[in-house]
């Protein structure tokens, strides 16, 4: 079975601030990992993906997220940090093992606050 | 592209009565998702469609939902009879992609079920 943890609910940062939002994920296969964001009253916007390749991932927004197989994390960093980077933070997982290697397993999310 | 659109944006009836709720994927996209997000339970994936047809529907919480596709681009999702419970927003995505692609989600129904 696969699954995703964010530890954390909440993360405060000031602007300028560099952001980190941690994820770690556990899987039977390779992972599928995925960073979806959510705005107040909106549905969620995909933000970067590791499906193969270079572990240093870039996506939108100056978002980036390193996969690291070992410790079985996949955390969202952004070096400086806006005000408008304000949201609910979802990381997401496919297992590649098995048929139901559609499933996105969704984390519990975190929410930032990036304060000016 | 409009992206994924879902109607209506709220919904709050009265307990016992049937909710119907209504998606339109992305023109092209062969699956199409629906999910439930909740505080408790975060995001559950409820049943999911490959070209029309339900490929996937172990998530559906009770026999009161049902969830159909008539055509490439309409999709509804039923609840009859709603209860207090099922309140929470639902939300459709599609993907042009079973695995390796990105979800397009729609901006969600909010559901309040009294």
């Amino acid at each position: 079975a696969q699954s995703v943890a964010q530890p954390e609910d909440q993360v405060n940062v000031a602007e300028g601030n560099p952001l980190t939002v941690k994820c770690t994920y556990s899987v039977s296969g390779n992972p599928y990992l995925f960073w979806y964001v959510q705005y107040p009253n909106r549905g969620l916007q995909f933000l970067l993906k590791y499906i193969t390749g270079d572990n240093l991932v870039k996506g939108s927004y100056g978002f980036e997220a390193e996969f690291n197989k070992s410790q079985t994390s996949f955390h969202l960093k952004k070096p400086s940090a806006l005000v408008s980077d304000s949201a609910l933070y979802f990381c997401a997982v496919r297992d590649l093992e098995g048929s139901n290697d559609y499933k996105l397993s969704f984390g519990a999310g975190t929410t930032v606050t990036v304060r000016a | 592209d409009a992206g994924v659109i879902q109607s209506p944006r709220h919904e709050v009836t009265e307990m016992g009565q049937e909710v119907t709720l209504r998606c339109k994927p992305i023109s092209g996209h062969d699956y199409l998702f629906w999910y439930r997000q909740t505080m408790m339970r975060g995001l559950e994936l409820l049943i999911y469609f490959n070209n029309n047809v339900p490929i996937d529907d172990s998530g559906m919480p009770e026999d009161r939902f049902s969830a159909k596709m008539p055509n490439a681009s309409f999709s509804t999702l039923k609840i009859q009879p709603s209860e207090p419970r099922d309140s929470a927003v639902y939300f459709c995505a599609s993907s042009p992609d079973r695995v390796r692609e990105k979800l397009f989600f729609g901006s969600g129904t909010q559901l309040s079920v009294l």
